[in-house]
């Protein structure tokens, strides 16, 4: 069974700074990897996935990932974090493409002047 | 499209009283989730159907939740009888099959249920 480890249940960071949020995630082959974002009082919007390929993923918003299968590790990044930035983002890790996604607990970002 | 399509987006209802909770996913798309958010257990997977067939409702918590999803355009959550532990909020999320690439799934805007 898949599992996603989020080790980070909150981060501050200040407005303009660099983020690195973490993933692990648990499953015997390749899965398809993602990222979600959800603000407060809405649903779930995808930032990015990775199913195959280079393993540096380009999502919406200027956030990227890179998928390291030595690690098992998909870590979600941004250059340059803005305010409208804070949000829960949740890593999600799927073994095809008619089976559940499986979540991890989510990362709450704030961030500060 | 509209996208996935969830109504009530706020149900409040008193213990021991029927809630149905409404899903419309996207045109298209054969598999559909129902997902519960809470604080302390996160996003749980409660049940999930592909081409209108439940697969797997190891998820659902009690006998007292059952789901249906008659076509491919229509799923419902009914909780009977609610309890206060039930609260949470309910997500419902579709996807497709088609092409390597479709591989996210699309999530409603969730219905908050508060049972008193």
């Amino acid at each position: 069974a898949q599992s996603v480890t989020q080790p980070d249940i909150h981060i501050t960071v200040s407005e303009g700074a660099s983020l690195e949020l973490r993933c692990n995630y648990s499953y015997g082959a390749t899965p398809y990897l993602f990222w979600y974002v959800q603000s407060p009082g809405q649903g779930l919007q995808l930032l990015l996935k990775y199913f195959s390929g280079d393993t540096l993923v380009q999502g919406i918003k200027g956030f990227e990932a890179e998928f390291k299968r030595s690690q098992s590790s998909f870590n979600l990044r941004k250059p340059s974090v803005h305010w409208s930035d804070a949000a829960e983002y949740f890593c999600a890790v799927r073994a095809s493409g008619n089976t559940p996604l499986v979540f991890g607990k989510g990362t709450r970002l704030s961030v500060i002047a | 499209d509209a996208g996935v399509i969830q109504s009530p987006r706020h149900e409040v209802t008193e213990m021991g009283q029927e809630v149905t909770l409404r899903c419309k996913p996207i045109s298209g798309h054969n598999s559909l989730f129902w997902y519960r958010q809470t604080m302390m257990r996160g996003l749980e997977l409660l049940i999930y159907f592909n081409n209108n067939v439940p697969i797997d409702d190891s998820g659902m918590p009690e006998d007292r939740f059952s789901a249906k999803m008659p076509n491919a355009s229509f799923s419902t959550l009914k909780i009977q009888p609610s309890e206060p532990r039930d609260s949470a909020v309910y997500f419902c999320a579709s996807s497709s099959r088609s092409g390597q690439q479709n591989t996210e799934a699309f999530f409603g805007q969730g219905t908050r249920l508060t049972v008193v």
